[in-house]
């Protein structure tokens, strides 16, 4: 397996504009998690699902945050509109059931300017 | 509620010296416990992992922790560092179905 793939590796952007996050997690995998990595905040969990249904979006920022996985195989992260304080790097790991090894993608490093 | 303290944000060591990062979790329910090693640029790598029976644990690289329930901690620890161990390492728990994590620890290993 080729493991979580995440697209973009790096995107910039201006703020204001809308930004499209995407992982693939592992096949056979049930819970897909995205996390944010900053220097002041470390890393943080952001929202989790677990057979595609959300479970827990209380790490969201704010509504211009959004997830979704409209399948086993996919999920998105949006930020609409970005700010420059989104700025981070952006992790997408998943799981074969929860509680168990997560295993991550190699991120996507979100510049807004 | 639970939560990961990972004590110290930086540890300078030199070439293969001991080294020991600390960790310690709070939570109300039983958890699973893991760590993590992220080198630059790249994302993170299970060391090890704790979810039941014995309370020391190997993993890979040489690594090594240990699981003491009393003290709620769970350190890393590695006999003989080497330079290539420089990365950033990261305790997490797991009482429910998600995953939270420490705030790191660098590890820099000097010649």
């Amino acid at each position: 397996d080729a493991g979580v793939i995440q697209s973009p590796r790096h995107e910039v952007t201006e703020m204001g504009q809308e930004v499209t996050l995407r992982c693939k997690p592992i096949s056979g995998h049930n819970s897909l998690f995205w996390y944010r990595q900053t220097m002041m905040r470390g890393l943080e969990l952001l929202i989790y699902f677990n057979n595609n249904v959300p479970i827990d979006d209380s790490g969201m920022p704010e509504d211009r945050f959004s997830a979704k996985m409209p399948n086993a195989s996919f999920s998105t992260l949006k930020i609409q509109p970005s700010e420059p304080r989104d700025s981070a790097v952006y992790f997408c790991a998943s799981s074969v059931q929860a509680r168990t090894e997560a295993f991550f993608g190699q991120g996507t490093r979100l510049t807004v300017v | 509620a639970q939560s990961v303290t990972q004590l110290d944000s930086q540890v300078p060591v030199f070439e293969e010296a001991p080294v020991e990062l600390r960790c310690n979790y709070s939570s109300s329910v039983s958890v699973y416990l893991f760590w993590y090693v992220q080198y630059p640029n790249q994302g993170l790598q299970l060391l090890l992992k704790y979810l039941s029976g014995s309370t020391l644990v190997k993993g890979i690289n040489g690594f090594e922790a240990e699981f003491n329930k009393s003290q709620t901690s769970f350190h890393l620890r590695k006999p003989s560092v080497h330079i290539s161990d420089t990365a950033e390492y990261f305790c997490a728990v797991s009482p429910n179905n998600d995953m939270r994590f420490g705030a790191g620890t660098r590890l820099t290993v000097k010649p």
